[in-house]
């Protein structure tokens, strides 16, 4: 079965400081790979996907990145974090004819 | 683009049966999907509908009019772990050859004893 990781859990970082957060999946290939943020009582915005290495589409201006070095991982970068960054950060993965995007657990970003 | 309108929250009793509705706008449907998230959590797929009718999987129930731009989330013998947010999503138009996916802001339900 099919299952993502998403890590860390949790992350406080002043502001100004750098960002990687990293997604991988497992028992799947060339899926689709997601980044979304939920900030508090909202709703989920798409910021990146991804539907093969090194293909990378942004939905939102902002200053993240997004790379895809591998198939099944996806990593969301800052070079100087704001504080408006601070939010739920979800990555997930699809495929197939249906495309069902399932979650990995999220992390949970305050930049202070 | 497409928008999407779901009640921001519900309450119902313990036992019952509660009915979530979803209305959307968008070009080139191709899927409406439904998530629970309860509170601190990343959402989990419910159900998926891309043709118009009743979708069955145990307590839970969603149904898709296309013509309508219509779905609701029906969820029976309400137990109060099905308090969180329900979030609609639905497929639809393209953006640089992919069809996006946008989603709810999400209904809030609360079940009480």
């Amino acid at each position: 079965s099919q299952t993502i990781h998403q890590w860390p859990a949790t992350l406080v970082q002043p502001v100004g400081s750098p960002l990687s957060l990293e997604c991988t999946v497992e028992g799947t290939s060339n899926p689709n790979l997601y980044w979304y943020r939920q900030a508090a009582g909202r709703g989920l915005q798409l910021l990146f996907y991804s539907v093969g290495i090194g293909q990378i589409s942004s939905e939102v201006p902002q200053n993240l990145s997004a790379s895809r070095p591998q198939d099944r991982q996806f990593i969301l970068s800052s070079k100087k974090l704001l504080l408006s960054d601070s939010g739920f950060y979800l990555c997930a993965w699809s495929k197939g004819l249906k495309d069902i995007q399932y979650f990995g657990a999220g992390t949970r970003l305050s930049v202070l | 683009g497409q928008n999407i309108d779901q009640p921001t929250e519900m309450t119902a009793t313990e036992g019952a049966i509660v009915q979530i509705n979803c209305t959307y706008q968008t070009s080139g449907f191709n899927g409406l999907f439904w998530y629970q998230q309860h509170a601190g959590e990343a959402p989990t797929f419910l159900s998926y509908n891309v043709l118009d009718g009743l979708e069955e999987k145990g307590r839970f129930s969603s149904f898709l009019s296309r013509s309508k731009g219509y779905s609701y989330l029906l969820l029976k013998e309400l137990q109060m772990k099905d308090s969180a947010s329900y979030l609609c999503a639905v497929r639809g138009g393209f953006s640089g050859g992919y069809q996006k996916v946008t989603f709810g802001t999400g209904t809030k339900l609360q079940v009480i004893p």
